[in-house]
């Protein structure tokens, strides 16, 4: 159980263009999810927590009018990266937890952003 | 905020034993947890253990936590070639939100 899906796995796109990225829980509802971004050979930087039906709280250094995060349902959180650029090149995933707490267990599988 | 240090790099021969090592400063950690990354993939939990805690072992991973000093390490017996990964460590107090270290690359020669 706890499963959380994140589509695309990659995506590929013009500099100046809009990406959208989807985090779902599968099998249960998720009233909290974060998200994270991770550049190459460094950790997990935590870019912000979602609650399910309120403003999505980010992390200090984080622009939160280029990375719109939606949490409209308790199963489904969205990432929008705005007017991406080539710095925004990154690995950003997702983890959700329900209202009793999944500890530490439900991650997405990534989405590998690449912008040209 | 809270800092998780860990040594970037480990090499071990197949068939040894693997030691990872992670230090944190929040005092008030409650959950502790290693993450397996494999290439172009997203984390896998590996194992978990509560801060009142001073050891958990599961097959072949054996996690010692020192909270005097804030030191967690993990050790893979017999490692093998598809342990080669990056390991992260990461810390929570409330079960939720994570930090997270800056991984442990590491590389098992055959």
């Amino acid at each position: 159980g706890a499963v959380v899906s994140q589509h695309p796995s990659w995506v590929i796109c013009k500099s100046g263009t809009s990406v959208k990225i989807e985090c779902r829980s599968l099998d249960f509802q998720a009233t909290t999810m974060f998200w994270y971004r991770q550049f190459p050979k460094q950790s997990l930087m935590l870019m912000a927590t979602s609650n399910e039906g309120s403003k999505a709280t980010y992390e200090q250094g984080v622009e939160k009018d280029k990375f719109l995060i939606n949490h409209a349902s308790l199963t489904l959180s969205t990432l929008t990266v705005t007017s991406a650029h080539p710095e925004d090149s990154s690995f950003y995933i997702c983890s959700a937890t329900g209202a009793l707490g999944n500890y530490g267990y439900t991650f997405g599988s990534g989405t590998r952003l690449t912008v040209v | 905020g809270e800092d998780v240090e860990q040594s970037l790099f480990l090499s071990v021969r197949e068939g040894d034993s693997s030691v990872i090592n992670c230090t944190y400063t929040d005092s008030s950690s409650t959950y502790l947890y290693w993450y397996k990354q494999e290439p172009g993939a997203g984390l896998q939990l590996l194992t978990y253990i509560f801060s009142n805690m001073d050891m958990k072992q599961d097959q072949r991973l054996t996690v010692l936590l020192n909270k005097k000093d804030k030191h967690l390490s993990l050790r893979i017996a017999d490692t093998q070639t598809g342990d080669s990964a990056i390991y992260f460590c990461a810390e929570s107090h409330t079960g939720n939100q994570f930090y997270f270290g800056t991984g442990t690359s590491l590389t098992v020669i055959p």
